[in-house]
């Protein structure tokens, strides 16, 4: 089974709006990490933001955001007043404390700014 | 601050040669991690590295290998390279063993 699923190939946002980024996960560990990185096409992944399954409160940086509901599982990212600056790929991840502690990504999801 | 450097950026290579790809994390940054990154399986963790020891290791052949020195620089090694191995391989530095990751901009290795 998956652990980390982004249903979301690719979207396409008008410069501005604002973007949800859907990620899933699925673990038995109650101790876990939920990132998000940024890949631009130069390749670098970028860190963004970090929620942490014992966190209370939804983790905020700048622009991101990350909407975390943990009864369904959901690690959602969002970017407010998205620029063209923002067109990259977008990983989310989880890291099991418990398990292995390794970083798995999901697939990730392609987001293009429309100017 | 540096950020993470890797080198070399871009190696092509033939089938059966080996390869050492190295890399440099952020100063006081103790652990490495090492992914492979293509267009059909995406991001795959290699192996960690926190303090010259191996943490933790991914689900790849013994073909990878990597170590990390005193300076907590770490090296990947893969032999007898396969077509297969062309990828874009990324290193990851973190302060400790469960802090966010920082990102090198990678090295993009041809096997052909």
């Amino acid at each position: 089974a998956q652990k980390i699923t982004q249903t979301q190939p690719g979207m396409f946002v008008q410069e501005k709006e604002a973007v949800t980024l859907d990620c899933t996960y699925d673990t038995s560990d109650p101790s876990y990490g939920l990132f998000w990185y940024k890949q631009p096409s130069s390749g670098e992944m970028i860190f963004l933001i970090y929620q942490g399954s014992y966190d209370q409160q939804n983790a905020t940086e700048g622009r991101y955001s990350l909407n975390f509901q943990k009864a369904r599982k959901s690690a959602n990212l969002v970017i407010s007043a998205s620029q063209l600056g923002d067109s990259a790929m977008y990983f989310c991840a989880m890291r099991e404390v418990n398990r292995d502690d390794k970083i798995i990504f999901g697939k990730g999801t392609r987001l293009h700014i429309l100017p | 601050k540096a950020g993470v450097t890797q080198t070399p950026r871009y190696l092509i290579k033939t089938r059966g040669q080996q390869v050492t790809l190295s890399c440099s994390p952020i100063s006081g940054h103790r652990s490495v991690s090492w992914y492979q990154q293509t267009p059909g399986q995406g991001l795959q963790f290699l192996f960690e590295y926190f303090s010259e020891t191996q943490r933790n290791k991914g689900n790849f052949p013994g073909r990878f290998s990597g170590r990390q020195f005193s300076n907590s620089r770490s090296e990947m090694n893969v032999s007898t390279l396969e077509l297969g191995d062309s990828a874009l391989y990324l290193c990851a530095s973190s302060f400790g063993k469960r802090d966010e990751q920082f990102f090198g901009p990678g090295t993009r290795l041809t096997v052909l």
